[in-house]
């Protein structure tokens, strides 16, 4: 149980493209997910937390307008990078929570993003 | 400032080889403290949750202990498919996860 899929897995696109990726918990209904940038040798940084059918909460220092966030529905995050520049190219991951009690998060497996 | 500081950076073991992966944290309210694996490539697979200083939680070759300021994640006997990174978190009291770098464990055969 607790499966997240995450989708695309890798993307490569050219700079200014924008690029969306989805996350979704398979067998349980996600009231809250996460979005996480990791790059190499570093530990996993909230990008910003979303509840089901709520604006999403950024972390300080990410651009909500660049990271669009959605979470319409206990199933389904989106993850929106706007007009996308190298600089945007990381690992980006999403987890999601029942949000009951102390229930662990449970993450996807990533998507790899290569901006041109 | 709330912290989590994970060692060694990268372990290298025999197969067979027991030893402990460390997890110090500082943290104001914490509301309990996770311990996931991730292997390359892949998002972070959870392993165990503890909550109060004293609980210890197993699985196959691994178990975790926990202090008011660090955990431990002692590996007995590793295999060489227990490789991979090992992360700690911290739950603060916002209900957010504060990540540690990370130990890379190598187990050679």
């Amino acid at each position: 149980g607790a499966v997240v899929s995450q989708h695309p897995s890798w993307v490569i696109c050219k700079s200014g493209t924008s690029v969306k990726i989805e996350c979704r918990s398979l067998d349980f209904q996600a009231t809250t997910m996460f979005w996480y940038r990791q790059f190499p040798k570093q530990s996993l940084m909230l990008m910003a937390t979303s509840n089901e059918g709520s604006k999403a909460t950024y972390e300080q220092g990410v651009e909500k307008d660049k990271f669009l966030i959605n979470h319409a529905s206990l199933t389904l995050s989106t993850l929106t990078v706007t007009s996308a520049h190298p600089e945007d190219s990381s690992f980006y991951i999403c987890s999601a929570s029942t949000g009951r009690g102390n229930q662990p998060q449970h993450f996807g497996d990533g998507t790899r993003l290569s901006i041109l | 400032e709330d912290q989590v500081t994970q060692s060694p950076e990268a372990l290298r073991l025999q197969e067979g080889e027991s030893s402990s992966l460390n997890c110090s944290y500082t943290v104001s309210g914490l509301r309990g403290l996770f311990w996931y694996r991730q292997d390359p490539g892949k998002g972070p697979e959870f392993l165990f949750t503890l909550y109060s200083a004293g609980e210890e939680k197993e699985k196959e070759r691994l178990k975790a202990t926990l202090t008011k300021k660090e955990s431990f994640l002692h590996i007995t006997a590793p295999k060489p498919e227990d490789s991979a990174t090992y992360l700690c978190a911290v739950r603060r009291s916002q209900g957010n996860l504060i990540f540690g770098k990370g130990t890379k464990l190598s187990v050679k055969p």
